[in-house]
């Protein structure tokens, strides 16, 4: 069965500073993998999708990274601002269209001003 | 595009009756869409998958007789709890695969917070 970890599960930076959200899963057969944002009480953004083929995608201060053979992802945040304060989780499928996203707990980001 | 939208976005019932959550694929044809319950400080736990026209898969331990779900077209999914309880209170999403399949990725609703008194 397909488990998602995302560690840690809370960080506090300071305005400026990079950071890295790590997302790991147990099952490497995936087709692709999510990553969203979820701000408190509203659904969720998607902000990358990386499909199994790849290796990373970047989208302006955001890049993340997918090796599969490792069961890895990781979110790179550039310069981080107060308004990146967020829930950001990690979700991955294992089968062709029609199966769920298994998600992971999250991590929740605080930026301070 | 690719925009789910869901409704209502929060809703307070009375125990025992029961509330009905609408999600719709705005501008495109969703064969499957998903629903998920988020309790607080908690990940998505996936309730079912609604396929339209066809009954509804549930995930073990989701009770089907109280989590009513109804895909009548490609654009309409409906969640309705019946005969609601405290202990349902909860967030509840749906999500809908906006691509030929799993390799375009997933859009969500913006979610339904529904509290039982």
């Amino acid at each position: 069965k397909q488990e998602v970890t995302q560690i840690p599960a809370a960080l506090s930076v300071p305005e400026g500073e990079n950071l890295v959200l790590n997302c790991s899963f147990t099952d490497s057969a995936i087709y692709n993998l999510q990553w969203f944002r979820q701000d408190p009480g509203k659904g969720l953004t998607s902000l990358l999708l990386i499909q199994s083929s790849q290796r990373e995608q970047t989208s302006g201060r955001l890049n993340a990274s997918l090796d599969k053979s490792s069961g890895r992802s990781t979110l790179y945040i550039a310069a981080s601002q107060p308004g990146d304060s967020a829930t950001y989780l990690c979700a991955v499928i294992t089968s062709l269209a029609g199966t769920a996203l298994i998600f992971g707990k999250g991590t929740t980001l605080s930026v301070s001003s | 595009g690719a925009v789910v939208s869901q409704h209502p976005s929060r809703v307070i019932c009375k125990s025992g009756t029961s509330v009905k959550i609408e999600c719709r694929s705005l501008d495109f044809q969703a064969t499957t869409m998903f629903w998920y319950r988020q309790f607080p400080k908690q990940s998505l736990m996936l309730m079912a998958t609604s396929n339209e026209g066809s009954k509804a898969t549930y995930e073990q331990g989701v009770e089907k007789d109280k989590f009513l779900i109804n895909h009548a077209s490609l654009t309409l999914s409906t969640l309705t709890v019946t005969s609601a309880h405290p202990e349902d209170s909860s967030f509840y999403i749906c999500s809908a695969s906006y691509g030929t399949g799993s390799y375009d990725g997933y859009t969500f609703g913006s979610g339904t917070r529904l509290t039982v008194v």
